[in-house]
């Protein structure tokens, strides 16, 4: 059962356009919702997050879009640059458990911006 | 500073063949992670460590063993090696609150290990 949907797959950009990935989580008890960046033969690495408290972050070129009562968040990515191509998850957390954060996570976006 | 660091980068096992894949991060966080990546699957977590000295099982277990050796090593052992644990693995680690309590939740992870299984 997966608990965040992902889409979509791969994405094909030119270079200053917006890209536009999307995620619909089930969990209402989800309050942590960040976004990781993976480039080829790297682990993942935070990009951006945000809290249900919040509509809306923005980081640069790149902001989150969170939309509670649909159970759905985005992230845009402004300005698209050849350095952006990479895959892209998004995840969900329940909160802090004792000491751990545990993160699910949806399954991935390849985005390729081309010139 | 190395953050998180695995070994051994690559490997190549027989079925039934045992192995442990190695994590240690230098950042004194105090909880650790085991995941794996598969094609259009995302990652998934196989076991956690809240805190040295205790583990806890994550969504897709079977077939694997954890210990948290010290505060800064946790490894993943495979018993049995099997075909479909064939798959790229992540260790990560997070900070306690108490730490940093603007960004806890945030994982670390390390550059992975990637595994076949013939």
């Amino acid at each position: 059962q997966q608990q965040v949907k992902q889409s979509p797959q791969s994405l094909i950009v030119q270079k200053g356009g917006i890209s536009i990935i999307n995620c619909a989580y089930e969990n209402t008890a989800f309050d942590y919702f960040p976004w990781y960046q993976q480039f080829p033969g790297k682990g993942p690495a935070l990009l951006i997050a945000i809290r249900p408290d919040v509509s809306e972050k923005k980081e640069g070129r790149f902001t989150i879009s969170f939309n509670k009562s649909a159970k759905q968040f985005s992230l845009h990515i402004m300005d698209s640059q050849p350095g952006d191509s990479a895959t892209y998850f998004c995840a969900a957390s329940k909160g802090y458990t004792g000491t751990a954060s545990k993160l699910t996570f949806g399954t991935g976006t390849r985005l390729q911006v081309t010139l | 500073n190395a953050g998180v660091t695995q070994t051994p980068k690559f490997q190549v096992l027989k079925t039934g063949q045992s192995m442990t894949l190695q994590c240690a991060q230098d950042m004194n966080h105090n909880s650790m992670y085991w995941y794996r990546q598969d094609p259009g699957m995302g990652l998934r977590l196989i076991y956690y460590s809240a805190s040295e000295g205790t583990t806890d099982k994550g969504e897709v277990p079977n077939g694997y063993n954890v210990s948290r050796l010290n505060k800064r090593e946790f490894s993943l052992r495979l018993e049995s090696a099997a075909p479909s644990q064939t798959s790229v693995y992540f260790c990560a680690s997070s900070a306690h609150p108490g730490d940093s309590p603007t960004n806890f939740y945030e994982q670390y992870f390390g550059p992975g290990t990637r595994l076949t299984v013939t």
